[in-house]
C-alpha cells in the first residue's frame, strides 16, 4: 500500500529566506511523486512531479524537489520565498498500476514580510 | 485551454435535498476523477472514470452518492439525500492518458458544498 507523510502541518518563513517542506513516502513499488499547491479558495495546481527519471526535479515558480530512495523522501525546496508562495502544499504518491493518487495531509506555508 | 470546469462553485442546500455537481474535463483527456476535501479527512478519491467507464468507485461513501459520465466532456456527482456531514469541497480532475500513475491530474476549482 502507498502512503505519504508530510512532517510539518505549518511552516513559517520570512520573505527572501529558503523554504523546506518535508515529505516521506511509503510504497511497495517505484512510485511517482508529485507536489501540488493550493491557494486559498482555489483548486490544486501541479508544482512538479518525479517519474523515475532525474532525481532532482525542477518545477514552476522556482520550486524543486529531490527524490531520495534511501531516505524515502521527496522534500520540496525553494531558495527564496515570495509572499505569493503562501499556500497549502500537498505531497502526493502514485504507484504503477494504480490511477488513484494518495495525498498527504498538507503543509500550510506562511510567508512573513 | 479553459482547464477543468466545475459548477456550481458554491452550493448551499438543506438536509434531505438532492445535490448535483457538474464537471467538464479538459478536452482530449481520457480519465476523470472526483475527490472530496474535508478538514478531518483531507483529500480523498471518490471515483474515477477511464473512457467514460467507472473503473473504481470504492471511495464513494455510501449509496447516497452516485456519479455518471454520459460522454467524454461531462460528468456529474449526485448526492441524494444530502446530509450535513457531506459538507466539503468537491474537486474534479482529469488526465490525458489512460490514468497511469505517471499522469498529471489537472484539477478544477472545486465546488464548496454546505448542507444545513
Amino acid at each position: 500500500a502507498q502512503s505519504v507523510t508530510q512532517l510539518d502541518s505549518h511552516v513559517s518563513v520570512s520573505e527572501g529566506t529558503p523554504v523546506l517542506l518535508r515529505c516521506n513516502y511509503s510504497s511497495s513499488y517505484s512510485p511517482s511523486l508529485f507536489w501540488y499547491v493550493q491557494h486559498p479558495n482555489k483548486g490544486l495546481q501541479l508544482l512538479l512531479k518525479y517519474t523515475s527519471a532525474a532525481t532532482l526535479v525542477k518545477g514552476i515558480n522556482g520550486f524543486e524537489a529531490e527524490f531520495k530512495k534511501s531516505e524515502t523522501s521527496f522534500h520540496l525546496t525553494k531558495p527564496s520565498a515570495h509572499m505569493s508562495d503562501a499556500a497549502e502544499y500537498f505531497c502526493v504518491v502514485s504507484e504503477p498500476g494504480r490511477r488513484a493518487l494518495t495525498f498527504g495531509s498538507g503543509t500550510r506555508l506562511q510567508v512573513q514580510p | 485551454d479553459a482547464g477543468v470546469i466545475q459548477s456550481p462553485r458554491h452550493e448551499v442546500t438543506e438536509m434531505g435535498q438532492e445535490v448535483t455537481l457538474r464537471c467538464k474535463p479538459i478536452s482530449g483527456h481520457n480519465s476523470l476523477f472526483w475527490y472530496r476535501q474535508t478538514m478531518m479527512r483531507g483529500l480523498e478519491l471518490l471515483i474515477y472514470f477511464n473512457n467514460n467507464v467507472p473503473i473504481d468507485d470504492s471511495g464513494m461513501p455510501e449509496d447516497r452518492f452516485s456519479a455518471k459520465m454520459p460522454n467524454a466532456s461531462f460528468s456529474t456527482l449526485k448526492i441524494q439525500p444530502s446530509e450535513p456531514r457531506d459538507s466539503a469541497v468537491y474537486f474534479c480532475a482529469s488526465s490525458l492518458e489512460g490514468g497511469a500513475s505517471t499522469d498529471t491530474q489537472y484539477f478544477g476549482p472545486g465546488t464548496r458544498l454546505t448542507v444545513l
